[in-house]
């Protein structure tokens, strides 16, 4: 069965550093996602992307963070100078259609560790 | 905007008993509803979901859920808990502008549910 793949499991960056997390959504959708969960708390939405561009980012979302899809199969959240509070589970999610209908199927996620 | 309330942050019930996670919802639109699970160290698998096709769904693992419009509720439940269902589970609804753009997924807090041999 197709799944969303993400890499790293986990990843230990210091403080101002950037990180890039990967994600290798389902090959046939076409609706990409970025969700983190804190320690601790809720499942957060970050940002959709359709088309190549931005469908609608929450205000967690800020100039620190962007998304690319690369080339074919990739899908990217950098994050330009990570703080302390970006410490969080990042999930990639991908749909076949984006209307609310429609599932969206999550990887097992990328921990993040800001020291 | 549309919400999702998990009431009871942590359940704990005994193996053969019936499992009864509540979530109310919020919604100012026909809502579609989601409840997933988590398992210790492991990502968000879709247990169930609500697209208004029938008022009581049933999911994988003998879970199933039932849509309450009159109470705002998709509580979800399953007759006979066993060990391997302790998880975190989530109720969830999605939000989103049209058929062509998308959608968000709106999460409660989550219930972690624990079963005693």
């Amino acid at each position: 069965e197709p799944e969303v793949t993400q890499t790293p499991s986990h990843q230990v960056t210091q403080m101002g550093q950037e990180v890039i997390l990967r994600c290798v959504p389902i090959s046939n959708h076409l609706y990409f996602y970025w969700y983190r969960q804190i320690l601790g708390q809720k499942v957060e939405f970050l940002v959709s992307f359709y088309n190549n561009e931005i469908s609608e980012k929450s205000e967690i979302f800020d100039d620190q963070f962007s998304v690319e899809r690369p080339d074919g199969s990739n899908f990217t959240l950098k994050i330009r100078s990570t703080k302390l509070e970006d410490s969080a589970m990042y999930f990639c999610a991908s749909s076949v259609q984006g209307s609310r209908s429609y599932e969206q199927y999550f990887g097992p996620g990328t921990r993040l560790t800001v020291t | 905007a549309q919400s999702v309330t998990q009431l009871g942050s942590h359940v704990s019930v005994s193996e053969g008993a019936l499992v009864l996670l509540r979530c109310n919802y919020s919604s100012s639109v026909p809502p579609y509803l989601f409840w997933y699970v988590q398992y210790p160290n492991q990502g968000l698998q879709l247990l169930l979901k609500y697209t208004s096709a029938a008022t009581l769904v049933k999911g994988i693992n003998g879970f199933e859920a039932e849509f309450k419009k009159s109470e705002t509720s998709f509580h979800l439940t399953k007759p006979s808990a066993h060990m391997s269902d302790a998880a975190e589970y989530f109720c969830a609804v999605s939000e989103g502008k049209g058929y062509s753009s998308a959608s968000k997924i709106i999460f409660g807090s989550g219930t972690r549910l624990s079963i005693r041999p």
